[in-house]
């Protein structure tokens, strides 16, 4: 299994602003994804975290509103850009290890 | 029409009962299943994985994959009021990107 842990557990941010969410692996791992849970609802993949090189953005997803780092095998870092209050929601990390993926607990992000 | 379409509920039982959830799908692609257990202002902690079609069990849980109906299930026996939770299915194909269900909050009354 993979542990994952993600910094800010939760924060409250004005709007226009931005708010970087760094996601730590406690081994290497290959795959490293970021989640959306808006409220009230299931998961939605944002993108596929590729290291050394640019992130894979799902439909309905950009780089400039959601750029995204991939320095190493353990580390990544999701930023949210120009918050509105639509942008509140939780923000999961995930970490494929061996057939299954994990979560990290998760950054819950209110803006206001 | 959604990949995958799970009943959102939400459900209640009584402790003891037997807790049964499923999920459909339309990818014939899917070929890894998952359940995952979310509590409340938590992230979503992975409770079963198969692979293909077939039955698994794990303690009190036993996961079963139809691939030829799509449709898959999870059974909590003697449920416990710990078992509160929003439970989630979740599935991929190779690619290791996954299509969740809406999530069915499930209530076990002690």
């Amino acid at each position: 299994s993979a542990v994952i842990s993600q910094k800010p557990s939760r924060d409250i941010c004005q709007r226009g602003t931005s708010l970087t969410i760094q996601c730590q692996v406690d081994s290497q791992v290959t795959m490293m994804f970021w989640y959306r849970q808006q409220p009230g609802q299931s998961l939605t993949l944002i993108a596929t975290a590729n290291q050394g090189s640019e992130a894979t953005y799902e439909s309905g997803f950009v780089i400039d509103k959601f750029p995204i780092s991939r320095p190493n095998l353990t580390f990544s870092t999701l930023t949210v850009s120009n918050l509105s209050p639509e942008d509140s929601s939780i923000y999961l990390c995930s970490a494929q290890s061996g057939n299954t993926i994990y979560f990290g607990e998760g950054s819950w992000l209110t803006v206001v | 029409q959604k990949e995958v379409e799970q009943d959102p509920g939400p459900l209640s039982v009584p402790e003891g009962a037997i807790v049964s959830l499923n999920c459909t799908y339309s990818n014939s692609a899917f070929q890894y299943f998952m359940w995952y257990r979310q509590y409340s202002r938590k992230g979503p902690e992975l409770l079963m994985y198969t692979y293909s079609s077939g039955n698994k069990e794990d303690g009190r849980f036993t996961a079963q994959v139809d691939k030829s109906s799509k449709y898959i299930s999870l059974f909590i026996r003697d449920s416990q009021p710990s078992d509160s939770a929003t439970y989630l299915c979740a599935m991929r194909g190779n690619d290791y990107k996954l299509s969740f269900g809406a999530g069915t909050t499930v209530t076990v009354r002690a």
